[in-house]
């Protein structure tokens, strides 16, 4: 189940369940979002991204959902593995410019073997 | 595959010391960023660039932390004096114009 933790919301599942990761964007002109793993001690990343043109893209096991209508985000990662357990961020950038990513606060997702 | 390197990856340095971080982004890539990550929260940009031009440093601590990419390739990012506030990772990550950012493994920095 998810619950909230002292830093991170986490979502702890079994090996093997499909794992669901929300986010709440703030920018409703935001055009690009793009979704980071982090594990311990390492850089973001680069998971999955999806342009505001589009409501779903599917990548290798994970797939990303987008409603612009209630600004949300979600990653699906299909049959989870130990190797999934990580930090997953969201980002979002707006459309002007040089515009740069706003990151989400993170979810701490935990795989049980 | 192609990857933003840094170094060092560790840093420990005492309050008022100069401290210095060097990033080299993926080639071609003209956009690099310096981001802020204190444990348990999602990266802060510090700085832009495209190409050798910062565009965006409205987040810097101008007094203190100074980032430069003279050549519009590989980039240094300094704090000086360091203060104890600043232990954190810093990051750089670098794209195309459109597109992701790739980051690299950061610099793990505490001030003592």
């Amino acid at each position: 189940g998810e619950s909230v933790g002292l830093h991170l919301p986490t979502l702890s599942v079994q090996e093997g369940d499909n794992s669901i990761i929300n986010c709440a964007y703030s920018n409703s002109a935001s055009d690009y979002f793009i979704w980071y793993k982090q594990e311990s001690g390492k850089g973001p990343q680069f998971i999955i991204d999806i342009r505001s043109n589009m409501d779903k893209r599917q990548g290798q096991r994970v797939t990303v959902l987008l409603n612009k209508t209630v600004k949300h985000l979600s990653l699906q990662i299909a049959a989870t593995q130990p190797g999934d357990s990580a930090v997953y961020f969201c980002a979002e950038r707006g459309n002007s410019g040089y515009s740069t990513l706003t990151f989400g606060k993170g979810t701490m997702l935990l795989v049980s073997p | 595959e192609a990857e933003v390197a840094q170094s060092p990856r560790y840093k420990i340095t005492e309050k008022s010391q100069a401290v210095a971080f060097w990033c080299d982004p993926i080639s071609g890539h003209a956009t690099l960023y310096w981001y802020r990550q204190i444990l348990g929260q999602g990266p802060e940009l510090l700085v832009q660039f495209q190409d050798e031009s910062v565009v965006d440093d409205s987040q810097l601590p101008k007094d203190r932390f100074s980032a430069e990419r003279l050549k519009g390739v590989d980039s240094t990012l300094k704090i000086q004096p360091a203060e104890l506030g600043d232990s954190a990772m810093y990051l750089c990550a670098s794209s195309l114009e459109t597109g992701g950012q790739y980051f690299g493994p950061g610099t793990r920095l505490t001030v003592t």
